[in-house]
């Protein structure tokens, strides 16, 4: 089975520009989660969906959205880059949201660099 | 609100020795608690967690941690560390209460385990 896939994995943008970032979730699971990793404020938490639905947000500025599509594959993009939105972005994948005791599945990231 | 501490940023240890990798947890209600490994330029891979029941946890390529709620910690040990088991390590709680439909977590500072031969 294959695991979650994250495209692009390395990305560089200049501040002011938007960028959207993608994630395709192991087949048959349907809770995407996002979670942004910088060395100063380590793992935080961005989004979670679960069947094209967004169900949880993390404390973000609106500069940052996402969405689910039909086949649960997520996008998320950031507007109006900042230097400080450097960073490596992972997607999780879930079955569902059932108790939280699904396991989530990471993919590899996608480094985002912002100059 | 959950949050979760781990003490020591880095550590290191000798090859075959006791790896000990220590998480403490404030949850006012059950925790979920979870172990990830990071390697460098890969994602997190989930080691082990503790949902309900036995309070001691196995997990892979030999790591096991207990939930032990009177001290409010879920240590992560390996009694030989392997070369490879450098890398960062990260404990997460999962946000809200025990039955609650989310899948956030909340990690840790994460600890970067260092194994000299």
């Amino acid at each position: 089975k294959a695991g979650v896939t994250q495209t692009p994995r390395y990305l560089i943008k200049t501040r002011g520009q938007q960028v959207t970032l993608s994630c395709s979730p192991i087949s048959g699971h349907r809770s995407v989660s996002w979670y942004q990793q910088t060395p100063g404020q380590g793992l935080q938490f961005l989004f979670e969906y679960f069947s094209e639905t967004q169900r949880n947000k993390g404390n973000f500025p609106g500069r940052f959205s996402g969405r689910q599509f039909s086949n649960s594959r997520s996008e998320m993009n950031v507007s109006t880059l900042e230097l400080g939105d450097s960073a490596l972005y992972l997607c999780a994948s879930s079955l569902g949201l059932a108790g939280g005791q699904y396991e989530q599945y990471f993919g590899p990231g996608t480094r985002l660099t912002v100059t | 609100a959950q949050s979760v501490t781990q003490l020591g940023s880095h550590v290191s240890v000798s090859e075959g020795a006791l790896v000990l990798l220590r998480c403490n947890y404030s949850s006012s209600v059950p925790p979920y608690l979870f172990w990830y490994v990071q390697y460098p330029n890969q994602g997190l891979q989930l080691l082990l967690k503790y949902t309900t029941g036995a309070t001691l946890v196995k997990g892979i390529n030999g790591f096991e941690a207990e939930f032990k709620k009177s001290e409010t910690s879920f240590h992560l040990t390996k009694p030989s560390a392997h070369m490879s088991d450098a890398a960062e390590y990260f404990c997460a709680v999962r946000e809200g209460l025990g039955g609650g439909a989310t899948n956030k977590l909340i990690f840790g500072t994460g600890t970067l385990l260092a194994v000299q031969p």
